[in-house]
């Protein structure tokens, strides 16, 4: 069956411009996950959704990021005027049951390089 | 910041050799979880454990859930190239909703 399905692979942005990541979660999935990953590093939450409700955003590094699920299945995580140091790996997860009480299913992941 | 501590941060054996990782949380973990990243892949999840002293087994490797569910360990016996990759635990905090990883394990095997 089909797995968590992220786009675009890569992306290159120049400072300053605004980027838009998107994921296909696991058809039936409650939960959605996007994590930061920097290089040796393990993956930082960002923030939780439980269907189309945004239930934890507390790992947004700042107002700049934005994430919508908007019909709970779906989603794309914004940041607005890149900086150097959003360069990452952005990490999508489903989950079947809410919050983190059942396996994390991983998409591949988009490498965002700001340059 | 990550709350959920790991180390080592490297291991290096020889294959044969075994290999342990360990997890540290401040904070009580409502469960814990262990995934595998191999080079330039995404986190693949290995196992759940969720009762105080639970351990389980899936062939040459085994992993403990502490007494008071604040820390976890990775053991794997006899060692393989195939088992090369960085292995992360995560954890639900109290309160929490979403996993907290820890900066994971690399293992680097020599043949």
């Amino acid at each position: 069956g089909a797995g968590v399905s992220q786009s675009p692979r890569y992306k290159v942005a120049k400072r300053g411009q605004d980027v838009a990541l998107r994921c296909d979660p696991i058809s039936g999935h409650v939960s959605l996950f996007w994590y930061q990953q920097a290089l040796g590093q393990g993956p930082e939450f960002l923030t939780y959704f439980q269907n189309e409700a945004q239930l934890d955003k507390s790992g947004l590094p700042s107002d700049r990021f934005f994430a919508e699920r908007p019909e709970g299945s779906v989603s794309t995580l914004k940041i607005q005027r890149t900086q150097q140091e959003d360069s990452a790996v952005y990490l999508c997860a489903s989950s079947l049951a809410d919050r983190g009480r059942s396996p994390l299913h991983f998409g591949n992941g988009t490498r965002l390089t700001v340059t | 910041g990550q709350q959920v501590m790991q180390i080592p941060q490297y291991q290096h054996v020889q294959e044969g050799e075994d290999f342990t990782t360990y997890c540290n949380s401040s904070t009580t973990l409502s469960n814990i979880q262990w995934y595998k990243q191999r080079p330039g892949g995404h986190p693949v999840f290995l196992i759940q454990l969720v009762k105080s002293g639970e351990v389980k087994k899936q062939k040459r490797l085994t992993f403990q859930f502490g007494e008071a569910k604040k820390n976890s360990s990775l053991h794997i016996t006899a060692t393989q190239t195939t088992d090369v990759g960085t292995y992360f635990c995560a954890g639900v905090r109290g309160g929490a909703d979403g996993l907290t990883f820890g900066k994971g394990t690399h293992l680097i095997i020599q043949p």
